[in-house]
């Protein structure tokens, strides 16, 4: 079975620092890897996703993640964070063959404080 | 265009009373999930169907839980003689599916349902 660890439930940083959140899976083999972001009262957007082909890879508001398989992880990061990224990031995984169902990891609280 | 959209966006009811959880996915996707996201369990797939296929109904955690599909489109989540650990936020989503792949999840803003 598939999972997805998030370390960290609740991240803080100033505006205009680095956003690190990690997430690190769990496969026999390399799954489908995305991130969501999820506004209070709402639902949830995608970041961005890896499923084949460069490691590095970039999504909306800045936000970009790298699949590094060595280490079964797939970070999200942003260079400068902005008040209006404070929100939850979930990190989540498929299988790439079969269905669709996603697994999603505890989500991470991101704060940006002034 | 329209994204997924639910209704209602909150219910309220007693404990042991039967509700239903609507959901409109975005037109023209052939896939539709529901998921449950609540303070003990984070975010847990519950069903999804397919087109005509058989539903995955695998992580609807008892038989107290239902969903349909009718005609393809509008989706309904059932949940039978509700208990308090059901109150959550009940989050639906659909997806395209094209040349055997699935493309991304679209999320609606999702049911939040209390049980008293």
């Amino acid at each position: 079975a598939q999972s997805v660890t998030q370390l960290g439930s609740h991240v803080s940083v100033s505006e205009g620092a680095l956003v690190l959140l990690r997430c690190n899976y769990s496969s026999s083999v390399p799954p489908y890897l995305f991130w969501y972001v999820q506004y209070p009262n709402q639902g949830l957007q995608l970041l961005l996703k890896y499923t084949t082909g460069a490691t590095l890879v970039k999504g909306i508001n800045g936000f970009e993640a790298e699949f590094k398989k060595s280490e079964t992880s797939f970070h999200l990061t942003k260079p400068s964070a902005h008040m209006s990224d404070a929100a939850e990031y979930f990190c989540a995984v498929r299988p790439t063959g079969g269905g669709n169902k996603l697994t999603f990891g505890t989500g991470t609280q991101l704060k940006v404080e002034l | 265009g329209a994204g997924v959209s639910q209704s209602p966006s909150n219910k309220v009811t007693e404990k042991g009373k039967d509700v239903e959880l609507r959901c409109d996915p975005i037109s023209g996707h052939t896939a539709l999930y529901w998921y449950r996201q609540s303070l003990g369990q984070g975010l847990e797939f519950l069903i999804y169907f397919q087109g005509n296929s058989a539903p995955d109904k695998s992580g609807l955690p008892s038989d107290r839980f239902s969903a349909e599909r009718t005609g393809g489109s509008v989706s309904t989540l059932t949940i039978q003689r509700t208990q308090q650990e059901d109150s959550a936020v009940y989050l639906c989503a659909s997806s395209s599916y094209q040349g055997a792949k699935y493309n991304e999840q679209f999320f609606g803003p999702g049911t939040r349902l209390t049980v008293l």
